[in-house]
């Protein structure tokens, strides 16, 4: 099992631009999530997702879209990229069994910068 | 709202001293907590999570309801203990409500 996988691992943007961050899992989880990781701040929840079509938001969802298509994959859109938005995410995955209580099992994350 | 609190921003203590991580949570169900340890150049992964009862690494955390603490210690620290560690909060049950919330982190130093 590859686990949680990331693509790209870094990313430079300009203001302005759009891109996504993609997140797959091979362990046939239901619960996906995305946080970024800020100095001080620690993990903020941006998007989450119990199932295949089910899409939540989190704490900080403002400038992000998710979707989420199939059980394994769940991208991360940033429409319009602004300096703020400069962070490490990183993708998460659980069973479904207990959603909110079972260990979450966390991607390598990707560093984005926007200039 | 779930909310978790870690008012520590860096922890440094000497190899063999005792280290408490405090933790603190708000949520008005019943909350599942977790510790998560990131190492340096590492992925972030499960330390230990409350329903367990476990120690790992030495490491225990007893959740306190009355005090909604789940504060994460160990009695003898190593230099390998160095590291982020957050704690988490997840709310019980499978509904579009489930998530879990990460406190701002608090980075162990420990000093030889």
């Amino acid at each position: 099992n590859a686990g949680v996988t990331q693509t790209p691992k870094f990313q430079v943007l300009k203001t302005g631009q759009s891109m996504t961050l993609q997140c797959a899992q091979d362990m046939n989880h239901e619960y996906m999530s995305w946080y970024r990781q800020d100095p001080g701040m620690g993990l903020r929840l941006i998007h989450y997702s119990v199932g295949a079509g089910i899409t939540d938001q989190g704490e900080v969802p403002n400038g992000y879209n998710v979707s989420r298509s199939t059980t394994e994959d769940f991208p991360l859109r940033l429409l319009s990229a602004a300096p703020s938005q400069t962070s490490v995410y990183f993708c998460a995955s659980s069973s479904v069994q207990g959603v909110g209580t079972d260990t979450q099992y966390f991607g390598p994350g990707t560093r984005l910068t926007v200039l | 709202a779930q909310r978790v609190t870690q008012p520590e921003k860096l922890l440094s203590v000497f190899k063999g001293a005792p280290v408490e991580l405090k933790c603190n949570y708000s949520y008005s169900g019943s909350p599942e907590l977790f510790w998560y340890v990131q190492y340096s150049r590492q992925r972030l992964q499960l330390l230990l999570r409350h329903i367990s009862r476990e120690s790992i690494k030495g490491f225990t955390a007893d959740l306190n309801k009355g005090e909604t603490s789940f504060h994460l210690k160990k009695p003898f620290a190593q230099e390998e203990d160095s590291a982020m560690y957050y704690c988490a909060l997840g709310s019980h049950g499978y509904s579009s409500a489930s998530k879990i919330i990460f406190g701002s982190g608090t980075r162990l130093s420990i000093r030889p």
